[in-house]
């Protein structure tokens, strides 16, 4: 069985602020992929990342970046100089590499509100 | 033009009745799925379909049915609607092969009075 805990609820933070989204997994398999998507307040998913588990370099992308510890079995997302616009329920979501996306567990959700 | 496009973005029904959420794709992509998301946000995928296999998550009652008229729609069909059926429900797209990027829709919210 697979298990994706994101403990935080809810974090708020003031703009411009860096926050830290945490993620931990536990799974029985030895290959896997680890998601991160976006859901604002319009209520779509946008997918942010997808990482492989052979894989821990950390990555950045513009003020995101994840930390993928496969030790910790976490694969963390930190914002940096938050803005409202981040404002959004946050969710990490894992898979085994051979189950496809049928087999995706998420966790509960982050939600995210940067105040101006 | 909207990659994954649902129709009704809301729906309010009674209990007992049949209802229909339609979802169409123009991405070319050959994998479809929905997922129900509850009231507190859980996210869960209900089932996946390629032109090939309809995969079904064993915990959805069979009074859900996905239907996929051709390759670039996938509707789901709900008999019989109970108020815990009441969510949002998100279609999704996907490449088959590897782990590519998924594209959901913009949601559902189905109630059931």
């Amino acid at each position: 069985a697979q298990k994706v805990t994101q403990a935080q609820t809810e974090i708020s933070v003031v703009e411009k602020e860096d926050v830290t989204l945490d993620c931990v997994y536990e799974t029985r398999d030895t290959t896997y992929y680890l998601f991160w998507y976006k859901q604002p307040p319009s209520g779509e998913l946008v997918f942010l990342i997808r990482r492989n588990s052979f894989d821990e370099q950390n990555e950045i992308s513009g003020r995101y970046s994840w930390n993928f510890q496969k030790s910790t079995s976490s694969f963390n997302f930190t914002i940096t100089a938050s803005q409202v616009v981040d404002s959004a329920v946050y969710f990490c979501a894992l898979t085994p590499n051979s189950g496809g996306y049928q087999k995706v567990t998420f966790g509960t959700g982050t939600k995210l509100q940067v105040i101006p | 033009d909207t990659a994954v496009s649902q129709t009704p973005k809301y729906l309010v029904t009674q209990m007992g009745n049949d209802k229909s959420i339609k979802c169409e794709q123009n991405l070319g992509h050959d994998t479809m799925y929905w997922y129900k998301q509850d009231s507190k946000k859980f996210l869960k995928i209900m089932f996946s379909y390629n032109n090939k296999e309809l995969i079904i998550n064993e915990t959805v009652p069979n009074r859900f049915s996905p239907k996929s008229p051709d390759k670039a729609h996938l509707n789901l069909h709900i008999n019989s609607l109970e108020l815990g059926d009441s969510a949002v429900y998100f279609c999704a797209s996907s490449q088959a092969g590897g782990f590519p990027e998924a594209f959901f829709g913009q949601g559902t919210r189905l109630t059931v009075v």
